[in-house]
């Protein structure tokens, strides 16, 4: 267990749909990231938070967005699903001054 | 933009070889690189890491080399076993607007025979 929590393990749904992922952090981790995984291909980085505010975008599309709320917590809403949306989402957090992130197991969508 | 990316996507080695698996990088500014062991439905697990002040880094079985001349990285694997059997990325950490951000290379796959 590596301390970072993502709920749920499989998530099944339709195009057209929404779903909403669900991280909890390390305990005393304030950063919050997620990465998208497509099938064999590497992680990209999606959205960055720390301490509830984002702090960094990367290649993440207009239908998703995320927040990070004050418990840190952070959820990852994905709107209007398509075919290709379907992939590994990983959540990772860290501390300010610590350099190493700690991954979740993920959450793998397929979207039908 | 900025791309960490590797030589070849699979590595096939016998059981009790060494392995080695190599990355390229393209952001000379990034000061801290970190090698991720993920296996098979699981997410990217720690293995090592180093700064851009070291040349070489050993931990337990594993050593990683870094070249800033030439923006290369590399993971050797001593005596590797089956359960190293797992895609090995490579990671650069570069700061943007003060917090880091880690950039991922695509991956190598590497297959260990009995």
């Amino acid at each position: 267990d590596s301390g970072v929590t993502q709920t749920p393990k499989h998530l099944i749904t339709a195009t057209g749909q929404r779903v909403t992922l669900r991280c909890s952090p390390r305990s005393g981790d304030l950063s919050v990231y997620w990465y998208q995984q497509s099938l064999d291909q590497g992680l990209q980085f999606l959205i960055q938070y720390y301490n509830g505010e984002e702090r960094a975008k990367g290649n993440i599309l207009e239908r998703f967005s995320a927040q990070q709320f004050p418990d840190l917590h952070s959820e990852l809403n994905l709107s209007s699903l398509e075919l290709g949306d379907s992939a590994l989402y990983f959540c990772a957090s860290s501390a300010l001054s610590d350099q190493g992130y700690t991954f979740g197991s993920g959450t793998r969508l397929t979207v039908v | 933009g900025e791309s960490v990316g590797l030589h070849l996507p699979t590595l096939s080695v016998q059981e009790g070889d060494n392995s080695i698996i190599n990355c390229a990088y393209s952001n000379s500014a990034s000061d801290y690189f970190i090698w991720y062991k993920q296996e098979s439905g699981k997410g990217p697990q720690f293995i090592i890491d180093i700064r851009s002040n070291m040349d070489k880094r050993q931990g337990q079985r594993v050593t990683v080399l870094l070249n800033k001349t030439v923006k290369h990285l590399s993971l050797q694997i001593a005596a590797t076993q089956p359960g190293d059997s797992a895609v090995y990325f490579c990671a650069e950490i570069s700061m943007n607007t003060g917090f880091q951000k880690l950039v991922f290379g695509t991956g190598t796959r590497l297959l260990v025979s009995p």
